[in-house]
This record gives C-alpha cells, structure tokens and sequence, in this order.
C-alpha cells in the first residue's frame, strides 16, 4: 500500500460546482499536509498547507484534515474553468521530504 | 524572479547515449530533488541533495547519477538512458528549515523521449 492514495480522476464538472479532492494517508506521524496544483505543461505549485485537523480556508478554496480517519480533501467552491489542472496532495513528517499522491486531473467545463 | 530552470526542456536521444540535464536555482535553497512523473504513477522522487557535496537516493534512483557541486545547480545525468526512462523530468528546491513545511519550487519540466 502506498503511503498516500489519491484517486487520479478525471473529475469532470460544470462551472461553478462545488468540487471535492481528497487523498488518504497510512502513516499516523504525517505532520504537514499540503496541496499542489500542476497546469498542463508546468510543474507543480503549493496551493495551501495546513498543519492540524480542522479546515483551512483561502478565498474559494479549503483545505481539511481529519487525522482520525487520516483523511484530508480539498474543496473548490465555484469553480472556474482555470481551475482545470492537476491537484497533488503532499504529506510531510516535518521534514522537507514530502510524500507525493498520484495526482487527481479536474476539468471544469463552461 | 525567483525560480528554478531546467535545461533542456525537450530531449529526443537514443538508448546508450550520455545526457546531462541541468537545473539551477536562484533562492539560495539547500534542499534541491530530481522528480520524474509517469501517467498513473505520479511523482516520483529520483535523488535529493540536502546540502552543497550531500546527495542521497530517493525511490528510483537506478540509471541515474547527481552532483551537488554548488548550491545552485543539481544536474541530472543519465550515462546509458534506456526507453523505459521516457518520462517528464522536474527539479525541485526548498529551504530546508526545521521551523515550517517547505514548499517546493518546481523548474517547468524537460520532456525526455529515449528511443
């Protein structure tokens, strides 16, 4: 099993749709949880992090984290079509090693 | 501006043929990796240097060689590339301080086809 799963999509959705991205994680010591967006043809970038279980918000985007269920998502509220990319999630046992999921590939349709 | 560059950022080659590609990075970061990223498979981490003469294997290191001559550049050397090292390259640096996570600034990425 890998230390962090995420499903690779495609999720397809309409503009303006809530949408859910989420990864789940095996390891109990992961500390810092990140999210990385990757357009087609560039490398990724850091999105938004967050340390602890509960929510993180920035603008139309939230970051949420149950270490019980060693779950965390991502959720875009209105969507945009310049939200279709890839989003990584990235776990880190605070070092600056992070462990990489696949990848799940959103398009946002007009 | 800050940023990391990758050179070349296309590469057609044939099996067996040495190639170098090169990344440089301008933050001043002591953590720098080498990234390859496959269909289904995602990232994956290659080597990683955490500081200038430090370099270690990360989880498909074979095939593959590094340096860590400066702290700017971390060239990715490939002696005798084989098909099965097509893939889509990327670099990456960081800080490396123990006081927050550390973002990684990804170079834009070298397309590498290996026939």
């Amino acid at each position: 099993q890998k230390e962090v799963e995420q499903d690779p999509g495609p999720l397809s959705v309409p503009e303006g749709a809530i949408v859910s991205l989420n990864c789940t994680y095996s390891n109990s010591a992961f500390q810092y949880f990140m999210w990385y967006r990757q357009y087609s043809r560039k490398g990724p970038e850091l999105l938004m992090y967050t340390y602890s279980s509960g929510n993180k918000e920035d603008g139309r985007f939230t970051a949420q984290v149950d270490k019980s269920s060693k779950y965390i998502s991502l959720f875009i509220r209105d969507s945009q079509p310049s939200d279709s990319a890839t989003y990584l999630c990235a776990i880190t046992v605070g070092s600056y090693i992070p462990t990489f999921g696949r990848g799940t590939s959103l398009i946002v349709h007009p | 501006e800050a940023q990391v560059t990758q050179n070349p950022r296309y590469l057609i080659t044939v099996t067996g043929k040495k190639l170098t590609v090169t990344c440089s990075q301008n933050m001043n970061h002591e953590y720098m990796s080498w990234y390859r990223q496959d269909p289904g498979l995602g990232l994956r981490q290659i080597y990683y240097s955490m500081n200038v003469e430090v370099t270690d294997k990360g989880d498909v290191p074979e095939g593959y060689k590094v340096s860590r001559k400066e702290k700017r550049n971390f060239p990715l050397i490939l002696e005798s590339p084989s098909p099965n090292q097509t893939s889509l390259y990327f670099c990456a640096s960081s800080t490396n301080s123990l006081a927050e996570p550390y973002e990684q600034y990804f170079g834009p990425g070298t397309r590498l086809t290996v026939t």
